[in-house]
């Protein structure tokens, strides 16, 4: 039971273009979502968050998307660039103190081009 | 954020075998969590580890297969014991940022290929 679900295994974007992640969920206890960046051999870099109060937050330019009703997020990276290019994973959380387990999706492999 | 180091960076073990995967943080920290990263899967955790107390495992992974130790507030292991060519995967070691949020920050990872 995939309960995140990321359905673009990969996306590749011009440099200098915007570049959108997908991210569906199915469980409505998820109230934290995350987005983390992956590059090989290295573990997930934190990128952004959003709580379930809010619709939307920008760091940068990255800014992520939500929307409780239908379930989705999305990552915007705006402008696009080289260094871009990796995994990026999101990740959801539900309310349980400290405790709360991170559930994660499968992954978009972000390709940014020349 | 914490820096976390884990050790082995990679490992090829034999069937059967048990490994050892040692995390340390460079900040005392509360809870620290394990994930596993099957091939072209997503990151599943496998236990929390709080210190002092026995970890706490996910539905699907056991403490015969998985022990944790936490004997202090900045280190942990994880075994992976008896191995087989289905524990091939990433092991990643991650702690809670200091925002108190829901962030939590990651090791490198251990890759462990058993053939």
């Amino acid at each position: 039971d995939q309960q995140v679900k990321q359905n673009s295994p990969s996306l590749s974007v011009q440099e200098g273009r915007i570049s959108i992640l997908n991210c569906d969920y199915t469980n409505s206890m998820f109230d934290y979502f995350l987005w983390y960046k992956k590059y090989p051999a290295e573990g997930p870099t934190f990128l952004i968050s959003i709580s379930s109060i809010k619709d939307k937050n920008e760091d940068g330019r990255f800014t992520v998307f939500l929307n409780k009703s239908a379930k989705h997020l999305s990552l915007h990276i705006v402008p696009s660039q080289p260094g871009d290019s990796a995994v990026y994973f999101c990740a959801a959380s539900a309310a349980a103190g400290t405790a709360s387990k991170l559930t994660f999706g499968t992954g978009t492999r972000l390709q940014v081009t020349l | 954020s914490a820096v976390i180091s884990q050790k082995p960076s990679r490992d090829i073990c034999q069937r059967g075998t048990s490994l050892t995967i040692q995390c340390q943080v460079d900040s005392q920290v509360t809870m620290m969590f394990w994930y596993r990263q099957q091939p072209g899967q997503s990151l599943t955790l496998i236990a929390t580890a709080n210190q002092g107390s026995e970890a706490t495992y996910e539905s699907g992974f056991v403490i015969d297969k998985f022990p944790i130790s936490r004997p202090n507030l900045t280190f942990s292991t994880l075994t992976v014991s008896n191995m087989s060519p289905e524990d091939s995967s990433i092991y990643l070691c991650s702690v809670y940022g200091e925002s108190g949020e829901y962030e939590q920050y990651f090791g490198p990872g251990t890759r462990l290929t058993v053939t």
